[in-house]
């Protein structure tokens, strides 16, 4: 079975801290997505990336960046932590018949 | 630009009853249509998918139809149970000049009680 694994599960932050959260897939996946989902709000899709070193934003990518540089890891960075961003952050990875593969979940705090 | 539309949850059955959860969606062009499901405390799983018009998506007993005319993809299932109490999420792939990506709707919360 496909493994995305995301490297916390709880985080706390203070406001204005750099913060990475890390995604590992290990299937050889093109596509890797990172979301946040938010009561009554669904998932919303941060960003996305279609092979090393490319991105593209998703529908909410402000406050955010991301970085590919192997195939098997996407990073989601937090420039400067801010409490609107408190949040479940799940990351996916995309297999070649469109199915979605999730982490379990980051649970970010920003205090 | 694409958008998925549910019913508002909370949907509340008791074990047996019949479910329905509307999805309507918003798109350019022919996406495939999926269902995702999350249980208490797990991340989400595919449940069922349609990739062209009157495909019919089924797993577990659930099952649901890509209707093109009316841009619908309802999720029903005949009998439900207790184990099937989770978040419902319907979603459309769009295909941008890069590659894929998946919106989804709100989601949609089904308790089932014995």
């Amino acid at each position: 079975d496909v493994k995305v694994t995301q490297s916390s599960r709880y985080l706390v932050k203070r406001t204005g801290e750099k913060v990475f959260l890390e995604c590992v897939q290990d299937m050889d996946h093109e596509n890797m997505f990172w979301y946040r989902q938010d009561p009554g709000l669904g998932l919303r899709l941060i960003y996305f990336s279609y092979d090393v070193k490319m991105k593209e934003k998703g529908d909410i990518p402000e406050g955010y960046s991301v970085s590919r540089e192997k195939k098997e890891r996407f990073s989601l960075i937090l420039e400067s932590a801010s409490t609107n961003q408190t949040s479940m952050y799940l990351c996916a990875s995309m297999g070649f018949n469109e199915k979605l593969f999730f982490g379990s979940g980051t649970q970010l705090s920003v205090l | 630009g694409n958008s998925v539309t549910q019913m508002e949850g909370p949907v509340t059955l008791s074990e047996e009853a019949f479910l329905t959860i509307n999805c309507t969606y918003t798109a350019t062009g022919y996406p495939s249509l999926f269902w995702y499901v999350q249980y208490p405390g797990e991340g989400l799983q595919l449940l069922l998918k349609a990739t062209k018009a009157d495909d019919k998506g089924s797993n577990k007993g659930f099952e649901a139809t890509y209707r093109k005319e009316t841009t619908s993809f309802h999720l029903e299932k005949g009998s439900v149970q207790v184990s099937d109490s989770a978040v419902y999420f319907c979603a459309l792939s769009g295909r941008s000049n890069s590659g894929y990506a998946l919106n989804f709707g709100k989601g949609t919360s089904l308790l089932v009680t014995p």
